[in-house]
């Protein structure tokens, strides 16, 4: 059974940031790309991030490129995005997922909130 | 970037109806379409892949047509567990978009 337990979200001030992490199970992780993707509090999923399956290739949106950093530990069959210089609009539930051209498994998600 | 564009944006309909929801991509995506289902406080769920496959899983009510730039997700017979928010879905190498979702809702 596929397993994906996102951790490390919470509560931060806007400027600051939050490393989270995805711990995966149940499938050949170093196999498959993983992605990072988003929905905020009463909107739709937004892609935030994807790596190649070796963690060679990294994609972000353009709304968090150059803030984010997605990374993966094939070792450890992680893979986490650390977030900096957060801003209101981050707030969201993060879900970590592989990917195949679509995402047919998703974390429980984790839930970011940058406020003052 | 392909921006996907769902409509409508809401659909009311009663159990035992059709339900026809639409997926336009701003430029081709082939067959690289999916269609999630989403219940208030769950992960989205996988209903359609590469526009009209469907995971094991998914009942044989739904289904999924289109190619190019136009989809479509249809429900034959809606059940009660049916009324949810839907999302399609594409991927234009490397990046993935999401549209913005069809809420259907009970009439």
């Amino acid at each position: 059974e596929v397993q994906l337990l996102e951790s490390g979200g919470g509560l931060v001030q806007p400027g600051g940031s939050l490393r989270l992490s995805c711990a995966a199970s149940g499938f050949t992780f170093t196999k498959f790309a993983m992605s990072w993707v988003r929905q905020g509090p009463g909107k739709g999923l937004e892609w935030v991030s994807g790596i190649s399956s070796s963690g060679g290739t990294t994609y972000y949106t353009d709304s968090v490129k150059g803030r984010f950093t997605i990374s993966r530990d094939n070792s450890k069959n992680t893979v986490s995005l650390l977030m900096n210089s957060l801003r209101a609009e981050d707030t969201a539930l993060y879900y970590c997922a592989p990917e195949t051209y679509f995402f047919d498994h998703w974390g429980q998600g984790i839930l970011v909130s940058v406020s003052s | 970037e392909i921006v996907l564009t769902q409509s409508p944006a809401t659909l009311s309909l009663s159990p035992g109806e059709r339900a026809t929801l639409s997926c336009r991509a701003s430029q081709s995506v082939g067959r690289y379409l999916a269609w999630y289902q989403q219940k208030p406080g769950q992960r989205p769920r996988l209903l359609i892949y590469d526009a009209s496959d469907r995971p094991s899983g998914t009942p044989a009510r739904f289904s999924g047509s289109g190619s190019g730039t136009d989809f479509t997700l249809t429900i034959s017979s809606l059940e009660p567990e049916d009324f949810a928010v839907y999302y399609c879905q594409q991927r234009s190498d490397p990046m993935y978009t999401f549209g913005q979702g069809t809420k259907l809702e009970i009439k």
